[in-house]
């Protein structure tokens, strides 16, 4: 059974600062890894999908790298903004999509 | 574009009570999906569908049912409502299994008293 975690599970930073998310999954023998932000009270949002055979995505400033072999993900978020506060969880997709329990950033100002 | 629609997006039962959460697509995904959110636990995943006609299980689909009889539509039946299925219920589509990105419906608050 796939099992996905994700650490920190809380993070607090100042604005401008680089950060790093991770995520680790135990069965690499997956279809796609797909990073979501949720706002408290809202549904999820993909923000960046990463294809088995892929080993990173960029969208703006956010960059997720996919290395199987060893089973883990980075969601790296650059120049963090208050507007980024949310939790973001990672997803890992086999013949189901097992997610973590996410991380709960908060950016101040 | 309408995406994943959800309905209701808030419902109180009363325990015993059954009721039907309704999910639709209008993108043509083959592949839609049923998730419980839970404080702590993340997303679990209860019943899944590949296609029209055809659905299977996931993690926690106990006091669960679905159907699948259109693409477009991935009702989700509770069939006698109990406290433990009080939960955020989100219904995910894809276009392919495994090789697209999930969409999300807005989800469903539910309070079972």
């Amino acid at each position: 059974k796939q099992e996905v975690t994700q650490i920190p599970a809380a993070l607090s930073v100042p604005e401008g600062e680089n950060l790093v998310l991770n995520c680790s999954f135990t069965d690499s023998a997956i279809y796609n890894l797909q990073w979501f932000r949720q706002d408290p009270g809202k549904g999820l949002t993909s923000l960046l999908l990463i294809q088995s055979s892929q080993r990173e995505q960029t969208s703006g400033r956010l960059n997720a790298s996919l290395d199987k072999s060893s089973g883990r993900s980075t969601l790296y978020i650059a120049a963090s903004q208050p507007g980024d506060s949310a939790t973001y969880l990672c997803a890992v997709g086999n013949n189901d999509m097992r997610f973590g329990a996410g991380t709960r950033l908060t950016v101040k100002p | 574009n309408a995406g994943v629609t959800q309905t209701p997006k808030f419902q109180v039962l009363k325990t015993g009570q059954s009721m039907t959460l309704q999910c639709a697509q209008d993108m043509n995904h083959e592949y839609m999906s049923w998730y419980r959110q839970d404080p702590g636990m993340g997303l679990r995943l209860i019943h899944y569908s590949v296609g029209a006609g055809i659905t299977d299980q996931g993690e926690v689909p106990n006091g669960y049912n679905v159907s699948r009889s259109t693409t477009e539509d991935f009702p989700l039946r509770l069939l006698s409502a109990a406290p433990s299925q009080t939960s955020v219920y989100f219904c995910a589509s894809s276009r392919m299994l495994g090789s697209g990105g999930y969409t999300f419906g807005s989800g469903t608050r539910l309070t079972v008293v």
